[in-house]
């Protein structure tokens, strides 16, 4: 069963615009990461945050944490269109060692 | 590396047939998950094995569904018999057992069952 839901479920920006994803789960968290999939393709590991981390960036992304909401979110800046795709958060439940993931937000950058 | 390697990468059969679908790690990992997504339940862990024992197949939907590791370098997810609701990209993933935050995953197998 799905442990994360994504909000929104698709969003449309255009190029050089911020993009914000959000995540909620229910159960209390070691570690939540958030991956990208193209269309037709695998799951691609973006970020991990762990629980005791409330921010954390990389390039163009930034994750924020808040385990007293069970939210995350995920900001991609200046998009472009190669950022095109689904994102998913996954988080362990606490086991440390399996992932379930969310239902994905389906971003399309507009050149 | 060549990546996480799944086979075959369409599937077409009729219901009641076996389907067998394949997965190749990359060398060196030690986790290997089994991962079924649909667009009405969105992504799915079916079975995750570490060092080629199951640890958990809560995931598996039914006794149809068999998963078997008999090495470090391959996987078999197998469906029998076959039903159209099965029908599914199905994932293989793999990571360092210390490191399982950190997947890689294959590019999955579309299977229809007609």
């Amino acid at each position: 069963s799905q442990q994360g839901e994504e909000d929104p479920q698709a969003l449309s920006i255009q190029e050089g615009e911020n993009a914000t994803m959000n995540c909620s789960y229910k159960t209390s968290i070691n570690n939540l990461q958030w991956y990208r999939q193209n269309s037709g393709r695998g799951l691609v590991h973006l970020i991990l945050i762990r629980s005791n981390e409330r921010e954390k960036h990389s390039g163009r992304l930034r994750v924020t944490l808040d385990t007293s909401k069970k939210s995350s979110s995920l900001l991609i800046t200046a998009s472009r269109a190669a950022d095109t795709a689904s994102y998913f958060c996954a988080t362990d439940r606490g086991t440390g060692n399996q992932f379930y993931f969310g239902t994905g937000t389906s971003l399309t950058v507009i050149p | 590396d060549a990546g996480v390697i799944q086979s075959p990468r369409h599937e077409v059969t009729e219901m009641g047939q076996e389907v067998t679908l394949r997965c190749k790690p990359i060398s060196g990992h030690n986790s290997l998950f089994w991962y079924r997504q649909t667009m009405m339940r969105g992504l799915e862990l079916l079975i995750y094995f570490n060092n080629n024992v199951p640890i958990d197949d809560s995931g598996m939907p039914e006794d149809r569904f068999s998963a078997k590791m008999p090495n470090a370098s391959f996987s078999t997810l197998k469906i029998q018999p076959s039903e159209p609701r099965d029908s599914a990209v199905y994932f293989c993933a793999s990571s360092l057992t210390d490191r399982v935050y950190e997947q890689y995953f294959g590019p999955g197998t579309r299977l229809t069952v007609t």
